[in-house]
């Protein structure tokens, strides 16, 4: 059972490069969610997804792009990096609208990026 | 604008029991949520309340107050193993989750 998997677990990257970070989930859930996590602050959604082919901002959007071609896969793209966006990158995903009350989150083990 | 507050950190004795408390702020309220990490760890689940009142699960209970935007989430028999951040989490009218920064629990023995 692997549930969501993220790959790499951990980068580090020169500023003004272009770095893809990939989320697969197995469990068939139509939401998908990336987010960032630093220190002294809560999880911050970046992008979302509700279902295979739509995608939306979330509260820090800037410097990400997104795009869910399938259910399963749902990679983040930052398309120059910089030294801000160091930072633990969570995927999850959730079974939205499949009668699940509790609407829980599922999470990936993270990314750590650095950017230098 | 919306918002969740917890304290920072709190510390407790193996054994014993410990209260983390949660207010929130938000444009509508469709559920709130309790997560625990564990350092270097993903969140993982822990109890969901939409209907004010107590919800037990096992050494775990959660609180809910929406008139009072409150909520807490209370551990019982503490273990070493509870060291971990707690993190609250309210799902708003558009059922987007607003998190909080989170409870880091010391526990020691």
């Amino acid at each position: 059972i692997a549930g969501i998997t993220q790959a790499p677990t951990s980068q580090i990257l020169a500023a003004g490069r272009r770095m893809t970070l990939r989320c697969t989930q197995d469990m068939r859930h139509n939401a998908m969610y990336w987010y960032r996590q630093d220190l002294g602050l809560g999880l911050r959604l970046i992008h979302y997804s509700n279902t295979a082919g739509t995608t939306g901002k979330g509260e820090v959007p800037d410097g990400y792009s997104v795009s869910r071609a399938n259910t399963d896969d749902f990679p983040l793209t930052l398309a120059s990096a910089v030294p801000s966006q160091t930072s633990v990158y969570f995927c999850a995903s959730t079974p939205l609208d499949s009668g699940e009350e509790t609407r829980e989150l599922f999470f990936g083990e993270g990314s750590r990026l650095t950017v230098l | 604008g919306q918002n969740i507050d917890q304290p920072t950190e709190m510390t407790a004795t193996e054994g014993a029991i410990v209260q983390i408390n949660c207010t929130y702020q938000t444009s509508g309220f469709n559920g709130l949520f309790w997560y625990q990490q564990h350092a270097g760890e993903a969140p993982t689940f822990l109890s969901y309340n939409v209907l004010d009142g107590l919800e037990e699960k096992g050494r775990f209970s959660s609180f809910l107050s929406r008139s009072k935007g409150y909520s807490y989430l209370l551990l019982k028999e503490l273990q070493m193993k509870d060291s971990a951040s707690y993190l609250c989490a309210v799902m708003d009218s558009n059922y987007q989750l607003i998190w909080g920064a989170g409870t880091k629990l010391i526990i020691k023995p």
